[in-house]
């Protein structure tokens, strides 16, 4: 069974902090991941991809991905009330000839003003 | 604005009644997806159409019956339905190539009374 794990939270940190979100998979032989904020009530919108192994930066997000140890992270700096949401990590597996997402249970992330 | 569109946003019926859910993608995508969300929980995958061929269907009840009509749209046609089906229904498209991300739309909420 192939799963992605992450804490659910909530996160709660204060505003101007870094919040730091983190998600473990099992499918050693995935290749994409990605982060999703999703406000309650509204759809999943796509934050960050990440395809090697290292950081990539997009504004005050960073994504970490190590392959090794099967381990995705997000970085949040700068921390505003408005981020507060639940975040999403999704790796893509195959699985019959086609691909499809393993979604983590999200991280609740509130920041407090 | 999101590119995908889901029509329509907000949906009430009767477990007798038949309805439709409509979704509309203009980004060339070849992969489109239909999920169910619960509250507080995880999007959970229904259907995977890959080049307008069902190529997942995750055990789903048959009163849901979806439908690739072509490339640029997906249905869910419903019937029969129970209250505990009633949830936020999002439809998402991708690239079939495994690597680039799922775009979601704004979802439907459905309740069944």
């Amino acid at each position: 069974q192939k799963e992605v794990e992450q804490n659910s939270g909530p996160l709660s940190v204060p505003e101007g902090a870094i919040a730091s979100l983190n998600c473990t998979y099992s499918d050693r032989v995935s290749q994409s991941f990605f982060w999703y904020r999703q406000y309650s009530g509204k759809s999943p919108e796509l934050i960050m991809s990440i395809y090697s192994n290292g950081d990539k930066e997009d504004g005050r997000f960073t994504a970490q991905l190590n392959k090794a140890s099967q381990y995705v992270s997000l970085l949040i700096r700068d921390s505003q009330p408005s981020d507060s949401a639940t975040y999403l990590c999704a790796v893509n597996s195959r699985d019959s000839g086609t691909y499809k997402y393993i979604f983590g249970t999200g991280t609740r992330l509130k920041v407090l003003a | 604005d999101t590119e995908v569109t889901q029509t329509p946003k907000h949906l009430v019926m009767g477990m007798t009644n038949k309805k439709s859910l409509k979704c509309e993608q203009h980004m060339g995508h070849r992969a489109m997806y239909w999920y169910k969300q619960k509250a507080k929980k995880p999007p959970e995958l229904m259907f995977v159409y890959s080049y307008e061929k069902l190529s997942i269907n995750e055990s789903v009840p048959s009163r849901f019956s979806p439908e690739c009509p072509n490339s640029s749209l997906l249905n869910l046609h419903l019937h029969a339905l129970q209250p505990e089906d009633s949830a936020l229904y999002l439809c998402a498209s991708s690239q079939a190539d495994g690597v680039q991300p799922q775009h979601f739309g704004d979802g439907t909420r459905l309740s069944i009374l």
